[in-house]
């Protein structure tokens, strides 16, 4: 089976743009989850989506948001871009909905300037 | 909402020995508990995990042990090698697939 893919690897971006990110799960699997990881914050969690349906949410601003396509396949978006928003984005894939096995993708690294 | 906190933030051993990890989380309704091994510029992967309903659990040189009443959890890496030097993180999930993850742990084993 083909892993989780996000793209693109590597964005560059001006502070007040926005930025589109894109995840494939796993063949089979409908939950993708988003995290942001930094050095300072690690690794924390931004949304879930299953079925097309956002599930939970974590505590960022609503500059932060995200979709799930019926093929499974999932963006997020980050509008008004600040600084503090560079960081890894990295989304995982799971089978099901109730805290399953995660596999995470490669990550897409952000840079703010 | 969950908060889980991670000792120590770096640790090095000398390849053989022991090297344990510990994690302390704040919601008793949390019951899922995975590792996750991140090596430099690499994505996280999973290498063991155990449910709330399970005290500890093995496999090969790894092993997870769980105290719900005291709510930690601990890795537990068993001859160290120095493949094994990585970032490693803990979490707890209650519900969905939304994890809280502790701040990680720096592995290094010294040949």
């Amino acid at each position: 089976k083909a892993g989780v893919t996000q793209t693109p690897r590597y964005l560059i971006k001006t502070r007040g743009q926005q930025v589109t990110l894109s995840c494939s799960p796993i063949s089979g699997h409908r939950s993708v989850s988003w995290y942001q990881q930094t050095p300072g914050q690690g690794l924390q969690f931004l949304f879930e989506y299953f079925s097309e349906t956002q599930r939970n949410k974590g505590n960022f601003p609503g500059r932060f948001s995200g979709r799930q396509f019926s093929n499974s396949r999932s963006e997020m978006n980050v509008s008004t871009l600040e600084l503090g928003d560079s960081a890894l984005y990295l989304c995982a894939s799971s089978w099901g909905t109730e805290g399953g096995e995660q596999y995470f993708g490669p990550g897409t690294r952000l840079t703010v300037t | 909402g969950e908060n889980v906190e991670q000792h120590p933030s770096t640790l090095s051993v000398q390849e053989g020995d022991s090297a344990v990890i510990k994690c302390t989380y704040s919601d008793s309704a949390s019951n899922y508990f995975p590792w996750y091994k991140q090596e430099l510029g690499k994505r996280p992967q999973l290498i063991i995990d155990i449910r709330s309903n399970v005290g500890e659990k093995k496999d090969q040189r790894i092993a997870v042990t769980l105290n719900k009443t005291a709510k930690h959890f601990s890795l537990h890496i068993t001859e160290t090698q120095p493949e094994d030097s990585a970032v490693y993180f803990c979490a707890a999930s209650k519900t969905g697939n939304q994890f809280y993850f502790g701040t990680g742990t720096s592995l290094t084993v010294i040949p």
